[in-house]
């Protein structure tokens, strides 16, 4: 059974809108949680995170907002560029008995036109 | 991908072939990890480690054997390559925010 879900496999945004990706996650003792964002033939790469202690973290054009009650998260990349293009993994862990190996979703596809 | 190195990046195998996919860190992380990607089915966890030494089991492990002697180091090894084991590799290195190594292709036929 899924623990993390991203419904949705791809997503396409015009270049200068917002780009907002969700995921959702069933394990309640998740408490940590991150995008990583990969490009074809590279490895994933950390983009963001926030704990359960927050409900936003923001670093520049992306803002990860959490949602405890609802057991979901979602990135917000404000505004779109090109180079956004990739896909973006979400991922939660159990971080307060120990760390727990990352669980990651399925991914989507962002593209982002010009 | 500065800090973790994958080798190969690509290798072809016949079904019941045997290789190690290697993992070299130069961060002293004390966990390391392999996962898979297929499309489709994201990346999913196959075997970790949280110290030199040590192995644990992901949600994958089948038909994947890992070793941990150096710190620096953790392997993976397919025993007998099954088509079912086409995929790409990826092995990450941290506690928290991972940092991945490049990927290894292994295309099993």
């Amino acid at each position: 059974d899924q623990q993390v879900k991203q419904n949705s496999p791809s997503l396409s945004v015009q270049e200068g809108r917002i780009s907002i990706l969700n995921c959702d996650y069933t394990n309640s003792m998740f408490d940590y949680f991150l995008w990583y964002k990969k490009y074809p033939a590279e490895g994933p790469t950390f983009l963001i995170s926030i704990s359960s202690i927050k409900d936003k973290n923001e670093d520049g054009r992306f803002t990860v907002f959490l949602n405890k009650s609802a057991k979901h998260l979602s990135l917000h990349i404000v505004p779109s560029q090109p180079g956004d293009s990739a896909v973006y993994f979400c991922a939660a862990s159990v971080t307060f008995s120990g760390n727990t190996p990352l669980v990651f979703g399925k991914g989507t596809r962002l593209s982002v036109i010009a | 991908n500065a800090g973790v190195t994958q080798t190969p990046k690509f290798r072809v195998l016949k079904t019941g072939q045997s290789m190690t996919l290697l993992c070299a860190q130069d961060m002293n992380h004390e966990y390391m990890y392999w996962y898979r990607q297929d499309p489709g089915m994201g990346l999913r966890l196959i075997h970790y480690s949280v110290g030199e030494g040590t192995t644990a089991k992901g949600e994958v492990p089948d038909g994947y054997n890992v070793s941990r002697l150096k710190k620096q180091n953790f392997l993976l090894g397919l025993e007998s390559a099954a088509p079912s084991q086409t995929s790409v590799y990826f092995c990450a290195i941290g506690a928290y925010g991972y940092t991945f190594g490049s990927g290894t292709r292994l295309t099993v036929v």
